[in-house]
């Protein structure tokens, strides 16, 4: 079963636009991590934040988690047509296994 | 560092037939993979998760006698779908770890198609 539900399923923006993608999952977790998958592709594992932590950043990446609601946020700044893709966060509960979000198909218009 | 590769990247078969989907780690020694199904513009959905030199753990609704897991050693694992039929079409990645890592690195995918 799907621990994460995302939202919006689909978004498109302007390039130089952010991009805001959210994630509800259901259970305590021990780390969330996002990923992006380009079609038809495998997947790149972008950021990994803990159940500890509230916000990370990677270069235009910040992820935030808020553990009480039981949600996270991937924000991409100054979106590139190179962004488009799929976005999916995934959750860890005890092991390493990872539970899949839903995803969000991201499309920056040039 | 931490290169997942996957062979074939895309395969077609006849209906009944079996195939066989190589998952390899390159660079590190993969304690651990992970076997993933994903529909067209749908997630990702475990499979099974298969530990060096024992059976794999499949997930509910996994029938393991059509999807053979096999990790032989700790840079390959294999996944073969005996008697195909075309609702076995779909995309196959794999995924590996070490536990040193802490994270899980994808191959790019299988694509599996039967007429």
């Amino acid at each position: 079963s799907q621990q994460g539900e995302e939202d919006p399923q689909a978004l498109s923006i302007q390039e130089g636009e952010n991009a805001t993608m959210n994630c509800s999952y259901k259970t305590s977790i021990n780390n969330l991590q996002w990923y992006r998958q380009n079609s038809g592709r495998g997947l790149v594992h972008l950021i990994l934040i803990r159940s500890n932590e509230r916000e990370k950043h990677s270069g235009r990446l910040r992820v935030t988690l808020d553990t009480s609601k039981k949600s996270s946020s991937l924000l991409i700044t100054a979106s590139r047509a190179a962004d488009t893709a799929s976005y999916f966060c995934a959750t860890v509960i005890g092991n390493e296994k990872l539970t899949f979000g839903t995803g969000t198909r991201l499309t920056i218009i040039p | 560092g931490a290169v997942v590769s996957q062979h074939p990247s895309r395969v077609i078969c006849k209906s009944g037939t079996s195939v066989k989907i190589e998952c390899r780690s390159l660079d590190f020694q993969a304690t651990t993979m992970f076997w993933y199904r994903q529909f067209p513009k749908k997630s990702l959905m475990l499979m099974a998760t298969s530990n060096e030199g024992s059976k794999a753990t499949y997930e509910q609704g996994v029938e393991k006698d059509k999807f053979l897991i096999n990790h032989a050693s700790l840079t390959l694992s294999t996944l073969t779908v005996t008697s195909a039929h075309p609702e076995d079409s779909s995309f196959y990645i794999c995924s590996a770890t070490d536990r040193r890592l802490y994270e899980q690195y994808f191959g790019p995918g299988t694509r599996l198609t039967v007429t």
